[in-house]
């Protein structure tokens, strides 16, 4: 069936550098890569998302690369401050939505 | 704004009892799904739903059972609650195409005694 590999489990960074999460995956017929960020007891919520026809998007601070051939793709935070800590999670597929196993991201001030 | 609501915060239940999960959304979206978030495992898909009276078995679901008579609710069904099923369950809704942004709910923590 469908996976989603995700990497690192955790990641801790210093302020104001930059971090970077990937993610792989198995079907090649995915064509949707959305990235989600939860907050310690709330929901997660979609922060970018990018379609296959697409190899990049920014949106402030944050970025995501996507790769077709390789099946991997990325989420980018430059300039990282102390609310950019959370869980952030990848997700792709083609109907339905598959996630990886989510990324602990800490900022240290 | 967007709401997706489920119908419970907490809820304990004991072993063996059937316990349903209740999800209601107000943005018309045809797709809905139940996640089931443990540590380390990210979201693992239960079920979902393309449309009303339809459902899709996701990567996990033995033990589980959904229901969709209308558009905007979609429950989960755990037939006999087991201990193995104490976890976090975050229901979904998306719209069909292209950019299936799905918006989650704000989760059930269930504990099976």
């Amino acid at each position: 069936g469908e996976n989603v590999e995700q990497h690192p489990s955790t990641l801790s960074v210093q302020e104001g550098d930059s971090a970077v999460i990937k993610c792989t995956y198995s079907d090649s017929a995915s064509n949707y890569f959305p990235w989600y960020k939860q907050e310690l007891g709330k929901r997660p919520q979609l922060i970018i998302d990018i379609r296959s026809n697409v190899g990049e998007k920014k949106d402030q601070r944050i970025a995501v690369t996507l790769n077709k051939t390789a099946k991997h793709f990325s989420l980018h935070i430059t300039e990282t401050q102390p609310e950019d800590s959370a869980v952030y999670f990848c997700a792709g597929g083609a109907q339905k939505l598959v996630f990886g196993q989510g990324t602990r991201l800490t900022i240290n001030p | 704004d967007v709401k997706v609501t489920q119908s419970s915060r907490y809820l304990v239940k004991r072993t063996g009892e059937k316990v349903f999960l209740e999800c209601v959304q107000d943005m018309d979206h045809e797709n809905m799904f139940w996640y089931r978030q443990d540590p380390g495992l990210g979201l693992r898909l239960i079920y979902f739903s393309y449309d009303v009276k339809m459902k899709e078995k996701g990567d996990i679901p033995e033990g589980y059972s959904v229901s969709r008579e209308k558009k905007e609710r979609f429950s989960l069904i755990l037939e006999s609650a087991s201990t193995n099923q104490t976890s976090m369950y975050l229901c979904a809704s998306s719209s069909p195409g292209g950019f299936r942004r799905a918006f989650f709910g704000q989760g059930t923590r269930l504990t099976v005694v």
